[in-house]
């Protein structure tokens, strides 16, 4: 089972930023927080992930809370072509194997 | 650098039959992982695989195998095919030892 918790679906207006949040209580030390977004039809792309500090890359910033226990992503103006279905996985970083479990995800909508 | 490949791009078989799906990993990526996307179930991992050996496996039946070549290369292979295996089928490749997986377009199977 998915070790996360997302609201199933969001709107945000063009140009806006768009805050994802995501809710992992239970997540262990050596678990990673990681974002990965689906557009329509497409193979999931991967965003960015985080251990503890605050990460930003040129996609999105993630901002993870003292305790862990939650973040949000920021994708800070977002367009139409950030329309997509985007998922918060907790995975441990080398465990011996590469196996991303997903949840159901936020659907996000874009619009004009 | 290219991203990781999938072929065939879609499929249209019939119960019974068997299908091998192809994935083509990023160059120099040693891992190989393998999802499945059904709407009523969503991304399932299905199995990985690191310098020809498989690391993992997912809650699927043993119809669904699949195999790694020495050049990273991986074949998945489902026998007797049911309609419930239509979905479409991912591929994921990353480094190894590094978590991040980036993923290919999938095939879409659709089994009549």
């Amino acid at each position: 089972d998915a070790k996360t918790t997302q609201p199933p679906s969001m709107d945000c207006a063009e140009g806006r930023a768009a805050n994802l949040p995501c809710n992992h209580s239970t997540i262990s030390g050596n678990e990673y927080v990681y974002w990965y977004r689906q557009i329509h039809s497409q193979g999931p792309q991967y965003i960015i992930h985080g251990l503890k500090n605050n990460e930003t890359n040129e996609m999105a910033s993630l901002i993870i809370t003292e305790d862990r226990k939650s973040s949000t992503l920021i994708l800070p103006h977002a367009t139409l072509r950030d329309t997509a279905v985007y998922y918060c996985i907790v995975s441990p970083y080398n465990n011996a194997g590469n196996m991303l479990t997903f949840g159901g995800g936020t659907r996000l909508m874009v619009k004009p | 650098k290219a991203g990781v490949t999938q072929t065939p791009r879609y499929l249209i078989k019939t119960r019974g039959q068997q299908v091998t799906l192809s994935c083509s990993p990023i160059s120099g990526h040693r891992s190989v992982s393998w999802y499945q996307q059904t709407p009523g179930q969503g991304l399932q991992f299905l199995f990985e695989y690191f310098s020809e050996t498989q690391r993992n496996k997912g809650n699927f039946p043993g119809r669904f195998s699949g195999r790694q070549f020495s050049n990273s290369r991986s074949e998945m292979n489902v026998s007797t095919l049911e309609l419930g295996d239509s979905a479409l089928y991912l591929c994921a490749s990353s480094f190894g030892e590094e978590e991040t997986q980036y993923f290919g377009p999938g095939t879409r199977l659709l089994v009549l």
